[in-house]
């Protein structure tokens, strides 16, 4: 089946420091993926997107790269800072129909001062 | 300001009662979603709407109930028949017929006493 799955629960990054989150995903006829942050007690927040004719998008403070031939997805964060403490969540769409969003499990990022 | 609103932002039920979950947007989007969260896990999806007076379960739809009367609402109810209701409510809309990413409420937590 579809799945959209994470390789670390968990990421504790020094403050100032670059943050990486990867994401993998197993369907292969996704076209568009999108990162969300979570804060606690909160709805998540978009963060970017991109669609699989691209590899790379950049945002403010904010990049994600998309590795096609190996299914993988990564955030990346610059000169992390206490405010991204939160759960980040991938998650991955078929753009070509009205096809629902798959969320992968989310990964705990967490900053150490 | 555009958004979408959820509320009750707490709610407690007792056993055996129904409840319902508010749910309104005003970005003027077709698709409409529940999903549920629990601590520590990723987001579960209940039931969506992709046009008004028209609704799909979700994975997770046993004892739930939705309604979709109006483009702006789409309110859930958490029946008794739910038998572990306790959890992390979220409400999400997206534009372009589903064909993008989504925008999240800020969430409702049932809790049953």
């Amino acid at each position: 089946g579809e799945s959209v799955g994470l390789h670390l629960p968990t990421l504790s990054v020094q403050e100032g420091d670059n943050s990486i989150i990867n994401c993998a995903y197993s369907n292969s006829a996704s076209d568009y993926f999108i990162w969300y942050k979570q804060e606690s007690g909160k709805g998540p927040q978009f963060i970017i997107d991109i669609r699989s004719n691209m590899d790379k998008r950049q945002g403010q403070r904010v990049t994600v790269l998309l590795n096609k031939t190996v299914k993988h997805l990564s955030l990346q964060i610059a000169a992390t800072q206490p405010g991204d403490s939160a759960v980040y969540f991938c998650a991955e769409k078929r753009r070509s129909s009205a096809s629902k969003i798959i969320f992968g499990s989310g990964t705990r990022l967490s900053i150490r001062p | 300001d555009g958004g979408i609103t959820q509320s009750p932002k707490y709610l407690f039920r007792k056993e055996g009662q129904n409840v319902t979950l508010s749910c309104e947007q005003n970005l003027n989007h077709d698709a409409m979603y529940w999903y549920r969260q629990d601590p520590g896990q990723g987001l579960r999806l209940i039931y969506y709407s992709q046009i008004v007076n028209d609704f799909q379960k979700g994975d997770i739809a046993e004892g739930y109930s939705v309604s979709r009367e109006k483009k702006e609402s789409f309110p859930l109810t958490v029946t008794s028949a739910q038998k572990n209701p306790t959890a992390f409510y979220l409400c999400a809309s997206s534009g372009d017929r589903g064909l993008d990413g989504y925008t999240f409420g800020s969430g409702t937590r049932l809790t049953v006493v």
